[in-house]
C-alpha cells in the first residue's frame, strides 16, 4: 500500500534551535516526495521536492530534506528556526494506481517558543 | 502570476442543505485537483481533471458530491445534501500536465465548510 507517515503530531522548538520533522513512506518504486507548509487560513506552499539524483534537497526558507531509501524516510530539517516557521508541515508522496496523485501524511504542527 | 483562486473562503450551512465551491486555476494549467482536508488530517484527493475530463474520482462520494470543469478552465465542486462529516477545508490545486522535474501542484487558499 502507498502511504506516508508523520509520527509527530506536534513539535515545539525554541527560536534559533535546529529542527527535524520526520516522514516515512511506503511505496513500491522510487518515490517522488514533497514537503509542503500550511500557515493558518492559507493553502499549501511547496518547500522542496525529491525526484531523483542528489539525496539532499535544498528548498525555500532555509529548509532541506534528505532522502534515505534504506530507511524509507524523507526528513525535513532546518538549522535555525524562526518564529515565522510556526505552521503545519505535510510530507507527500506522488503515487496512485490509475493516475498519479499526491498522498499526504497527517501533518506535524510546529510551535516555536520565543 | 496570479495563483489559484477559490470562493467562497468560508461557508456555514445546515445538514441536508446544498453548497457549491468555485475554483479558478493558474492560467495554462491543464490539470486541476479538488482535495478535502478534515481537521487534523492531511488533504485527501477527491477528484482530478485533465482539461475537462475526469482522470481520478475514486475517492469522491458520488452519492452526494459532484464536480465539473466544463470548459477546461474553472471548476465547481458541489455537495448535496451535506452531512456533518463534510465539515472540512476544500482545497483546489492545479498543475501543468506531465511529471517531470518541474512538477508541482499549486494550491488555492481553500474554502472552510462548517455543516451544523
Amino acid at each position: 500500500a502507498q502511504s506516508v507517515t508523520q509520527p509527530d503530531i506536534h513539535i515545539t522548538v525554541s527560536e534559533g534551535a535546529s529542527l527535524e520533522l520526520r516522514c516515512n513512506y511506503s511505496y513500491g518504486a522510487t518515490p517522488y516526495l514533497f514537503w509542503y507548509v500550511q500557515s493558518p487560513g492559507q493553502g499549501l506552499q511547496l518547500l522542496l521536492k525529491y525526484f531523483s539524483g542528489d539525496t539532499l534537497v535544498q528548498g525555500i526558507k532555509g529548509f532541506e530534506a534528505e532522502f534515505k531509501r534504506s530507511q524509507s524516510s524523507f526528513n525535513l530539517r532546518k538549522p535555525s528556526v524562526h518564529w515565522s516557521d510556526a505552521a503545519e508541515y505535510f510530507c507527500a508522496l506522488l503515487g496512485g494506481d490509475s493516475s498519479y496523485k499526491l498522498i499526504f501524511g497527517s501533518g506535524t504542527r510546529l510551535l516555536v517558543r520565543p | 502570476e496570479a495563483g489559484v483562486a477559490q470562493s467562497p473562503r468560508y461557508k456555514i450551512i445546515e445538514k441536508r442543505q446544498s453548497v457549491a465551491f468555485w475554483c479558478n486555476p493558474i492560467s495554462g494549467h491543464a490539470t486541476l485537483y479538488w482535495y478535502q482536508q478534515i481537521l487534523g488530517q492531511g488533504p485527501k484527493l477527491l477528484i482530478q481533471f485533465q482539461n475537462n475530463g475526469v482522470v481520478d474520482d475514486s475517492q469522491l462520494p458520488k452519492d452526494r458530491f459532484s464536480a465539473e470543469r466544463l470548459k477546461g478552465v474553472d471548476s465547481t465542486l458541489k455537495i448535496q445534501p451535506a452531512k456533518l462529516e463534510d465539515s472540512a477545508v476544500y482545497l483546489c490545486a492545479s498543475s501543468l500536465p506531465g511529471f517531470g522535474h518541474n512538477y508541482e501542484q499549486y494550491f488555492g487558499p481553500g474554502t472552510r465548510l462548517t455543516v451544523t
